[in-house]
């Protein structure tokens, strides 16, 4: 069964600190790969997508890796801000078929000052 | 581009009721997705449209749940007759869905609140 695990479920960190988000996932074979962020309130927004041949892709203070041999996935927010507190969330896509996304339940992050 | 445009934003009815969920997709998007997010289940596909026609309707919950794409711009989502446990966010997301497209990114909307008392 395709499934998407994500750690931890919740997390609290200081303002300007670093923090990593784990992704465990059982798709196979997969398409991409792709971290969203939702904030409270709104719809989840990608923040980055990687094939399977990819290892790592950055945007800004966000770094995600990928390990497709132990399917793995990590996200590294560098110099955390208070607006980084929002739900991020891990979403494979299966080979074939159409646009069929598995979603993770997200890890809940809190910035505090 | 206004994004994915979802109506209304917040929406509280009583158990037994008919609720009208409304989504305006991205402009030139071809595919169109509807779905619930609650704290216990996250995020789950209800349905699919691709080209204005349904996909995948698998994740409907059950009879008292139906959607419609009348044309590409416009998609309804309708809970009749609402229980409490409809009670979540919906979200629409969009996306430009091609067969070599790989990497296309579904966009969402705002989402709606439903609270069926």
């Amino acid at each position: 069964k395709n499934q998407v695990e994500q750690s931890p479920q919740s997390l609290i960190i200081l303002e300007g600190k670093n923090c990593t988000l784990q992704c465990n996932y059982t798709v196979s074979p997969f398409s991409n790969l792709r971290w969203y962020k939702q904030d409270t309130g709104r719809g989840p927004v990608s923040l980055t997508i990687m094939t399977f041949s990819e290892n790592t892709k950055s945007n800004g203070r966000y770094t995600a890796t990928l390990d497709a041999d132990t399917k793995q996935s990590s996200l590294h927010i560098t110099a955390s801000q208070l607006s980084d507190s929002a739900s991020y969330i891990c979403v494979v896509r299966p080979t074939g078929g159409y646009n069929k996304l598995i979603f993770g339940a997200g890890t809940r992050l809190a910035v505090h000052p | 581009d206004a994004g994915v445009i979802q109506s209304p934003r917040h929406e509280v009815t009583e158990m037994g009721q008919e609720v009208t969920l409304r989504c305006k997709p991205i402009s030139g998007h071809n595919s169109l997705f509807w779905y619930r997010q609650t704290m216990m289940r996250g995020l789950e596909l209800l349905i699919y449209f691709n080209n204005n026609v349904p996909i995948d309707d698998s994740g409907m919950p059950e009879d008292r749940f139906s959607a419609k794409m009348p044309n590409a711009s416009f998609s309804t989502l309708k809970i009749q007759p609402s229980e409490p446990r409809d009670s979540a966010v919906y979200f629409c997301a969009s996306s430009s869905y091609t067969l070599q497209g790989l990497q296309e990114t579904q966009y969402f909307g705002p989402g709606t609140r439903l609270l069926v008392l």
